[in-house]
């Protein structure tokens, strides 16, 4: 079955240091979007890609952050200054088509930011 | 303000047993309800995904309702197993806008 793929599982940064969340889609899906879990806390949106280009972000979606989809296949998530709140579960997901296909997620990349 | 609230916050049943969790949401317009289990540290995975005009679906010993009118929907789990110990969490599509999460129940199993 086709998988969403992150990269890194675990990335441990220093305080102000950049970070690179990568993110391969599932192959034939045309709607990209990054999500968060603050340990303990619900999962939240950051932003929706479709077309090259951001679709819809959210308040928490702020300057530090950015999104690239670099060539065909890969889906990144920047955040510039990391802060010791950014630290959480990242979760990539995909769709084919808008609103009623079901999302597939990634498994996620967890960021300690010390 | 849209929101989904899920009840409990937390459930352990024994091995073999059912249970029942539960989601009340106020997300306005509604276009779909959405049941996803997330294993400890790993991305939610879809269990079943309802419409406006379903009102049980299933899915192996996983069955979900939803009520429109009265804006709830509840997961039932049957004959619970060890690996049915995770996160439940219940999503709500409104319109466009992005998917509104609950913050799950989390179900341990025990034998």
């Amino acid at each position: 079955e086709p998988e969403v793929t992150q990269t890194p599982s675990h990335q441990v940064t220093q305080m102000g240091q950049e970070v690179i969340l990568r993110c391969v889609p599932i192959s034939n899906h045309l709607y990209f979007y990054w999500y968060r879990q603050i340990l303990g806390q619900k999962v939240e949106f950051l932003v929706s890609f479709y077309n090259n280009e951001i679709s819809e972000k959210s308040e928490i979606f702020d300057d530090q952050f950015s999104v690239e989809r670099p060539d065909g296949s890969n889906f990144t998530l920047k955040i510039r200054s990391t802060k010791l709140e950014d630290s959480a579960m990242y979760f990539c997901a995909s769709t084919g088509t808008y609103g009623a296909n079901v999302l597939t997620f990634g498994a996620g990349s967890r960021l300690t930011v010390l | 303000k849209n929101q989904v609230e899920q009840s409990p916050q937390s459930l352990i049943i024994l091995e073999g047993k059912n249970c029942t969790l539960q989601c009340n949401y106020t997300v306005s317009p509604f276009s779909n309800l959405r049941w996803y289990k997330q294993d400890t540290g790993r991305g939610p995975v879809s269990l079943t995904i309802m419409t406006f005009s379903e009102n049980t679906k299933s899915n192996g010993r996983y069955t979900a309702t939803l009520d429109a009118d009265t804006k709830q929907s509840s997961l039932h789990i049957t004959a619970s197993q060890l690996s049915d110990s995770a996160s439940y969490i219940c999503v709500v599509l409104s319109g466009n806008t992005p998917l509104v999460f609950g913050k799950g129940t989390r179900l341990s199993v025990i034998a």
